[in-house]
């Protein structure tokens, strides 16, 4: 599985809209991109998923350019509990193996 | 709750000892997977069951460490000889996962905590 980079933290403020990038220069044809969210004491949290171009949901959007080398969650007007571990993964769409490699992660804190 | 669910929450044990997690998977997931985790890292993949058959086993994995899904639902990891690196929060994760789809989205339990002494 392709291999991600990604700032080990972040500071931001309430009201704020937090870009979080990875780097993942290695990343396959068949891979997909995919956001996890840790709180302290808790399993990670599925947040969003994509391939290329642009996706967005309830929580986050994900900016995907064509070539794929990278990618950046959008975290529109954090608040306090938006403080979290988030995670960049990356792996093939019909990977039979299914399990998720995760790198150390960046660890977003929102202040008020 | 229908979220995936593990058992204890936290344990404590001398080293020597063994011990043993229960995790109980959504409902009808045919995947299961064991991550392990300490402090300042992400979690690391240790094995994985689609209904009760094992199909990986990371090398993490050492021969004390074994992990069983019986009937398909739930799975239980056990850890004999416990030792001092053990220590860590152990993770369970399910998925329903089909063949070609594009998303197999895995759902974390709160996981747990283990601490050797």
């Amino acid at each position: 599985l392709a291999k991600t980079t990604q700032p080990i933290s972040m500071d931001s403020y309430e009201g704020q809209e937090v870009n979080i990038t990875c780097s993942h220069n290695n990343i396959a044809t068949n891979d997909y991109i995919t956001w996890y969210q840790q709180f302290p004491s808790q399993g990670p949290r599925f947040i969003i998923q994509g391939y290329k171009t642009k996706v967005t949901n309830e929580v986050a959007s994900l900016f995907i350019p064509a070539d794929r080398k990278s990618s950046t969650l959008s975290l529109p007007r954090v608040s306090l509990s938006d403080t979290a571990v988030y995670y960049c993964l990356v792996g093939a769409r019909d990977n039979q193996g299914g399990k998720l490699i995760f790198g150390q992660g960046t660890e977003l804190s929102v202040k008020p | 709750d229908t979220g995936v669910s593990q058992d204890p929450r936290h344990k404590i044990t001398k080293r020597g000892q063994n011990v043993t997690f229960r995790c109980d998977p959504i409902s009808e997931h045919n995947r299961l997977y064991w991550y392990r985790q300490t402090l300042g890292q992400g979690p690391e993949f240790l094995t994985y069951f689609q209904n009760e058959a094992q199909l990986e086993k990371s090398r993490l994995l050492s021969d004390r460490f074994s992990a069983e899904r019986p009937k398909g639902s739930f799975s239980t990891l056990e850890i004999q000889r416990t030792e001092q690196g053990d220590s860590a929060m152990y993770l369970c994760a399910s998925s329903s996962w089909t063949s070609g789809r594009a998303l197999d989205t895995q759902y974390f339990g709160p996981g747990t905590r283990l601490t050797v002494l």
